[in-house]
């Protein structure tokens, strides 16, 4: 497949365990972006990665989310001690270069998380 | 802080007929979006509007964009039943990257 992918599609957990969301951008891209969709906040930006600087995290909610990406390519964002306020679709993005002007973002399917 | 406001949040229309969806920004930006979102699915790119009086047209779908009003315009030509779906606009900055969307219009296609 040629786009964005995410695993898993769907996570239940308990309150206060952590997860993992991954994230497999289209090959290529360098530009990586997470949001955030629930019913109470729309769509929200979380986390940016470009190439090799240093990510743009002003849309992480708290200290208890962090993401990495490795080697350029997969990311990875790991909610820790969750709670039930986190439920919601965590979804991907890719750009080709995050600098082009005409760039669109491609998104991948999300992945539903469930905290009980 | 950039917001973004579409309306009607919610638009049932009969097949045929002709609606438009509006998007207002707040703030100056350089570059604005409108995406389609299926139930249960992700969001698919329509299109990337970039300059003033900027015009895209993809079948019954038509997207304008005015600057100045801070407005854009999502334009539906005689609506199909495939049409149903969450249209979303967002706006960013040229290296901010981040991606500012508004509440989503729920769009109905009734036969």
């Amino acid at each position: 497949g040629a786009g964005v992918s995410q695993s898993p599609s769907n996570k239940v957990t308990e309150k206060g365990k952590d997860v993992e969301l991954r994230c497999d951008p289209i090959s290529g891209h360098t530009a990586l972006y997470w949001y955030r969709q629930s019913l109470g906040q729309g769509l929200e930006f979380l986390i940016y990665f470009q190439g090799n600087s240093a990510p743009d995290k002003s849309g992480l909610p708290s200290d208890r989310f962090s993401a990495e990406r490795t080697g350029g390519s997969v990311s990875t964002l790991t909610i820790q001690r969750t709670q039930q306020e986190d439920s919601a679709v965590y979804l991907c993005a890719s750009s080709p270069s995050g600098t082009e002007y005409q760039e669109t973002q491609y998104f991948g399917p999300g992945t539903r998380l469930l905290v009980l | 802080e950039l917001k973004v406001e579409q309306n009607p949040l919610f638009l049932s229309m009969q097949e045929g007929k002709n609606y438009t969806i509006y998007c207002n920004y707040s703030t100056t930006s350089d570059r604005l979006y409108w995406y389609r979102q299926d139930p249960g699915k992700s969001l698919e790119s329509l299109f990337v509007l970039l300059s003033n009086g900027a015009v895209k047209q993809e079948g019954r779908l038509m997207a304008s964009l005015d600057t100045k009003a801070r407005l854009s315009t999502l334009h539906i030509t005689a609506a199909v039943h495939d049409l149903s779906a969450t249209y979303f606009c967002a706006v960013d900055r040229l290296y901010g990257n981040k991606l500012v969307f508004g509440a989503g219009t729920i769009l109905r296609v009734k036969s």
